[in-house]
């Protein structure tokens, strides 16, 4: 079956800009991280949904970032007011279930912000 | 708040060298912990899980790591590395809530 996947793959966008990030997580998998990768660093953990609900968004940095995964499936993460330290890739990783598992994770956007 | 460190940033050997990267975490619970490597050009994968049990886990490619809860540690290990093992190497730890968190990780360079 077909992976994780991410789009769009790059994205520029300007200072002040609203983008949204899409992750398609593997189909029966009811978890799905969100996590923000600079150079040089491992992923940061943002956001982590089990089904349709945020079981722990602690790692989302401001009110600036909004994430939503409304059927249980696909997930999109939201940014407001983009700011140049938001460049980063942003890593999706879906689980089969809560707990141990282990995460399969997609391609990641790599978001760059002018 | 849970926490992961790894000790190298940089590791350069050559072919056939033995390999043995750090991997220390904090958290005051019990945790799963992973071993996920990024080749060039490619997305993370798995390379090991720790979850309980034997401490000593093997995983794909001749790699394996050893669980230390004393120590804290889940150092990773591979007798004899290969070019193709040039990557970058992530420790992870995962709560049974089921937040993760990641080391900065470790690239390391085989010389043919």
């Amino acid at each position: 079956g077909a992976g994780v996947s991410q789009t769009p793959s790059n994205k520029v966008t300007e200072k002040g800009k609203y983008v949204e990030l899409r992750c398609d997580p593997i189909s029966g998998h009811t978890a799905l991280y969100w996590y923000r990768q600079s150079l040089g660093q491992g992923p940061e953990f943002l956001i982590y949904f089990q089904g349709t609900g945020a079981a722990d968004d602690s790692g989302l940095p401001n009110d600036r970032f909004f994430a939503v995964r409304p059927e249980g499936s696909v997930s999109t993460l939201k940014i407001q007011r983009t700011e140049r330290g938001d460049s980063a890739v942003y890593l999706c990783a879906s689980k089969r279930g809560g707990g141990e598992g282990e995460q399969f994770f997609g391609p990641g956007t790599r978001l760059t912000v002018l | 708040a849970q926490s992961v460190s790894q000790h190298n940033h940089h590791v350069i050997l050559s072919e056939a060298a033995s390999l043995e990267l750090g991997c220390n975490y904090s958290y005051g619970g019990t945790v799963n912990l992973f071993w996920y490597v990024q080749y060039p050009g490619q997305h993370l994968q798995l390379l090991l899980k720790y979850f309980s049990g034997d401490p000593l886990v093997k995983g794909i490619k001749g790699f394996e790591a050893e669980f230390i809860k004393s120590k804290f540690s889940f150092n990773l290990r591979k007798p004899s590395v290969q070019w193709s093992d040039t990557a970058e190497y992530f420790c992870a730890v995962t709560t049974n809530a089921g937040k993760s968190t990641f080391g900065d990780g470790t690239t390391l360079t085989v010389k043919p």
